[in-house]
């Protein structure tokens, strides 16, 4: 596609159940990323993958939140037991290897848990 | 100390205004220096990025970085009521790890 395409939209959960976030970035872009956008907060970086390097996994904020990235190309974010502060909007990116470049986003995944 | 620091706003100005849009950073190994803009409901798109410091300009748009200040600034000319949106300041220090301002809400009235 001509983006990056990112589903469910929005996705309402009980606290406690497990989710599934997928993205599916721009073909040929090498870097995809994962960012977490709170109300009134700034992008929160949870993960980075880049071609077929061992994933930074540094912004994961707990063990209950993992990522993966088959072929290359698509990507899913996995939450294990949610939290009710698990709710933002999780946003993937994908881009050229090369900050000069830039991001390009999709329109992420809405998340409340109730 | 947050890495980027934006003024949340909201901001809210008349049709054909001049905006400006700040941000302060504290890492003085930042060299690459981004604004993206994000309407509601959509994901942030790439609007303009500068490397180290000076002007940039693309039509109604100026990016400007001063360094010495740890200080960048997006002006928007003429605003619109289309230019409503989020603007995000974003930084990098050459790696991975784009960091993202809170954003400023950008309200121009017709």
């Amino acid at each position: 596609g001509a983006g990056v395409s990112q589903s469910p939209s929005n996705k309402v959960t009980e606290k406690g159940k497990d989710v599934e976030l997928r993205c599916d970035p721009i073909s040929g872009h090498t870097a995809l990323y994962w960012y977490r956008q709170s109300l009134g907060q700034g992008l929160e970086f949870l993960i980075y993958f880049q071609g077929n390097s061992a994933p930074d996994k540094s912004g994961l904020p707990s063990d209950r939140f993992s990522a993966e990235r088959t072929g290359g190309s698509v990507s899913t974010l996995t939450i294990q037991r949610t939290q009710q502060e698990d709710s933002a909007v999780y946003l993937c990116a994908s881009s050229l290897a090369g900050v000069g470049y830039g991001y390009t986003f999709g329109s992420g995944t809405r998340l409340t848990v109730v | 100390q947050k890495e980027v620091e934006q003024d949340p706003g909201p901001l809210s100005v008349p049709e054909g205004a001049i905006v400006s849009l700040n941000c302060t950073y504290s890492n003085s190994a930042f060299q690459y220096f981004m604004w993206y803009r994000q309407y509601s409901r959509k994901g942030p798109e790439l609007l303009m990025y500068t490397y180290s410091s000076g002007n940039k300009e693309d039509g109604r748009f100026t990016a400007q970085v001063d360094k010495s200040s740890k200080y960048i600034s997006l002006f928007i000319r003429d605003s619109q009521p289309s230019d409503s949106a989020t603007y995000l300041c974003a930084i990098n220090t050459g790696g991975f790890k784009t960091i993202f301002g809170a954003g400023t809400r950008l309200f121009v009235k017709a």
